[in-house]
């Protein structure tokens, strides 16, 4: 099984201010990678997706993650968040071919400050 | 908007009933698939299925069993419900026959068993 690693567990940050959060797999091979995001109360949806190509993908809500494929790294970024993002925040990985299985790390819960 | 559902959204069950999560999806994916999520946590897959009259054991050795009988529906059931039970399930789905595709959840069931 793949790991999905997510380094921080809680963030609280000021409305305005910027966002980066951390994400790293172990597979070492092809990989397909997602955020998602739970609002509160709400279903898991998908934020963004990498498959292949321009490694700086854009997603809805003005979200933005850089695949880095040395450092196995998937890092979700805003440049500027707001109230709504409250939310918590999933990194997945699944690898092409094999059954499409999901694996996810154990989440980042973000508090924005109004 | 992801077409998947899940009933009950909350359930309150005694110890040693049986219970049965519903999800269904109305996109016609093969795939689909039972996370557990604890706080804190990843999402842990417990059961997963290719399609009609597949299911295969997930990551997390789970009590429950799954059933395929039809495309679109994929309940799991608890022959007798424990404590050690209670948490969230969340379904899924995903298109099959595609190398990249992204999972689509349900709004989750809210186990609590006493």
């Amino acid at each position: 099984a793949q790991s999905v690693s997510q380094h921080n567990h809680h963030v609280i940050l000021s409305e305005a201010a910027s966002l980066e959060l951390g994400c790293n797999y172990s597979y070492g091979g092809t990989v397909n990678l997602f955020w998602y995001v739970q609002y509160p109360g709400q279903h898991l949806q998908l934020l963004l997706k990498y498959f292949s190509g321009d490694p700086l993908v854009k997603g809805i809500k003005g979200f933005e993650a850089e695949f880095i494929k040395s450092k196995f790294s998937f890092n979700l970024r805003k440049p500027s968040v707001q109230w709504s993002d409250t939310a918590e925040y999933f990194c997945a990985v699944n690898v092409p071919g094999t059954g499409n299985q999901f694996y996810f790390g154990t989440g980042t819960s973000l508090t924005v400050i109004p | 908007e992801a077409d998947i559902y899940q009933t009950p959204r909350y359930l309150v069950i005694g110890t040693g009933k049986k219970i049965t999560l519903e999800c269904s999806q109305t996109m016609g994916h093969d795939k689909m698939y039972w996370y557990q999520q604890d706080p804190g946590m990843e999402l842990h897959l417990i059961h997963y299925s290719y399609g009609v009259n597949s299911t295969e054991k997930g990551d997390l050795s789970s009590e429950s069993t799954v059933s395929r009988i039809r495309t679109e529906h994929f309940p799991l059931t608890l022959e007798s419900a424990r404590p050690s039970h209670t948490s969230q399930y969340l379904c899924a789905s995903s298109e099959s026959g595609l190398m990249n595709t992204e999972a689509f959840f349900g709004q989750g069931t809210r186990l609590t068993v006493v």
